[in-house]
């Protein structure tokens, strides 16, 4: 079955540590995203890549960093600049042409002790 | 800037028409989506709507478009407890890259 993959579902991090989310799709899509989902405020844009080896920020990139080694994976690592990281993280991720829906992954809960 | 709209929340009864709103500000976006969330999980794509078009109907639900008023709505017929969850609008503005600007979500309580 195709899809997008994340793990872990729940994470748990003490203060000062960097922690990575994993994203995985076997949809050969080109494109990817990362979003943060806080309670009423919606979802907001972290980073994406249309392209491997190539990613840019969105609208709230600081304190992240991610890569894009392959097409399949775009890893999202939580720096401890990163001052409030408690959240709910969504991957997504879509083709480059001519099909703009976004398909998302489950979601990983953040949590920050 | 693009700017999506919602209100919060819905409560409806089981078997009545739900009905979410949406406004938006871009004038140029391609593609208008709705998705919805159940807890704890991703967004699931439920149905989307091309800005030429007025209406678009899927099952037990339709999509109405006001480009003049930038007005989005998604109504669901005979709403079932299976429907609630977070409905977000979204839309995608062409060029550069597919940005997507998602509104802050509906939440849809379903009382049996």
């Amino acid at each position: 079955d195709g899809g997008i993959t994340q793990s872990p579902k729940y994470l748990f991090r003490k203060e000062g540590q960097n922690v990575t989310l994993s994203c995985e799709q076997n949809l050969n899509h080109d494109a990817m995203y990362w979003y943060r989902q806080d309670p009423g405020q919606g979802l907001r844009l972290i980073y994406y890549s249309q392209i491997v080896n190539d990613f840019q920020k969105g609208d709230i990139a600081e304190g992240y960093s991610v890569s894009r080694e392959k097409k399949e994976s775009f890893p999202l690592t939580v720096t401890s600049a990163q001052k409030n990281p408690t959240a709910f993280y969504l991957c997504a991720s879509s083709a480059s042409q001519g099909d703009n829906e976004q398909f998302f992954g489950p979601g990983t809960r953040l949590t920050v002790l | 800037g693009e700017d999506v709209e919602q209100s919060l929340f819905l409560s409806v009864r089981e078997g009545d028409s739900s009905v979410i709103n949406c406004t938006y500000t871009d004038s140029s976006s391609t593609y208008l989506y709705w998705y919805k969330q159940e807890p704890g999980a991703g967004l699931q794509l439920l149905t989307y709507i091309f800005s030429n078009m007025d209406m678009k109907q899927d099952q037990r639900l339709t999509v109405l478009l006001n480009k003049k008023d930038k007005h989005l709505s998604l109504r669901i017929a005979d709403t079932q407890t299976g429907d609630s969850a977070i409905y977000f609008c979204a839309e995608i503005h062409s060029g550069g890259y597919q940005k997507v600007t998602f509104g802050i979500g509906t939440k849809l309580q379903v009382i049996p």
